[in-house]
């Protein structure tokens, strides 16, 4: 399958401090890559579709000012999470949409980043 | 929009036997369905899809058949081994954007 890479896996920070995300895909391009959250024992929550070269599209009920969102070539994605407090605290995976063949796509997901805001 | 349901929320089951888990979507529109397994700590795995135009499909132990008439697929693994513990999530997707809408859960206990 094809790979995906996030960066950091955990990450510390404190209140009210900006904390940024960086989803790669390593073996293929994708023009579009997804930004999830997952809560303990839940399932995986969208909040946003991240296009390269274009403006991410939101989730309803996901801030965009706070989870900032840019995908500046066909292997990157960040996720930036400012003014971070405990409740942002989560789990946060991306994935990344790769052509399986004819207009088919596959999405594979990266390992996660573990956010915890103290 | 598409709403995914998927039962049972826990299986557990014996060393060698078969685990089925399966899923229900609402939108007749919907066209690939992929199902991930999910480690603790770790992003979800694909480990195997199908698409509206096949009705089963196969690798190894692992098997997923799709009723688009009753809008339902289900994933089945067969002797099973307690390396394949994990939570699966089944996922539909309808849209053009790729966006897949994803199950509960379903936790699987593989017990020696």
């Amino acid at each position: 399958g094809a790979v995906v890479s996030q960066h950091p896996s955990r990450v510390i920070c404190k209140s009210g401090t900006s904390v940024k995300i960086e989803c790669r895909s390593l073996d293929f391009q994708a023009t579009t890559m997804f930004w999830y959250r997952q809560f303990p024992k839940q399932s995986l929550m969208l909040m946003a579709t991240s296009n390269e070269g274009s403006k991410a599209t939101y989730e309803q009920g996901v801030e965009k000012d706070k989870f900032l969102i840019n995908h500046a070539s066909l292997t990157l994605s960040t996720l930036t999470v400012t003014s971070a407090h405990p409740e942002d605290s989560s789990f946060y995976i991306c994935s990344a949409k790769r052509l399986a063949g004819g207009l088919s796509y596959e999405q594979y997901f990266g390992p996660g980043t573990r956010l915890t805001v103290t | 929009g598409e709403n995914v349901e998927q039962h049972p929320s826990t299986l557990s089951v014996q060393e060698g036997d078969s685990a089925v888990i399966k899923c229900t979507y609402s939108d007749s529109a919907s066209n690939y369905f992929p199902w991930y397994k999910q480690e603790l700590g770790k992003g979800p795995q694909l480990i195997i899809d199908i698409r509206s135009n096949v009705g089963e499909k196969k690798d190894q132990r692992i098997a997923v058949t799709l009723n688009k008439t009753a809008k339902h697929f289900s994933l089945h693994i067969t002797e099973t081994q307690p390396e394949d513990s994990a939570v699966y999530f089944c996922a539909a997707q309808g849209d053009s954007w790729g966006k897949l809408q994803f199950g509960a859960g379903t936790q699987v206990v593989v017990t020696p």
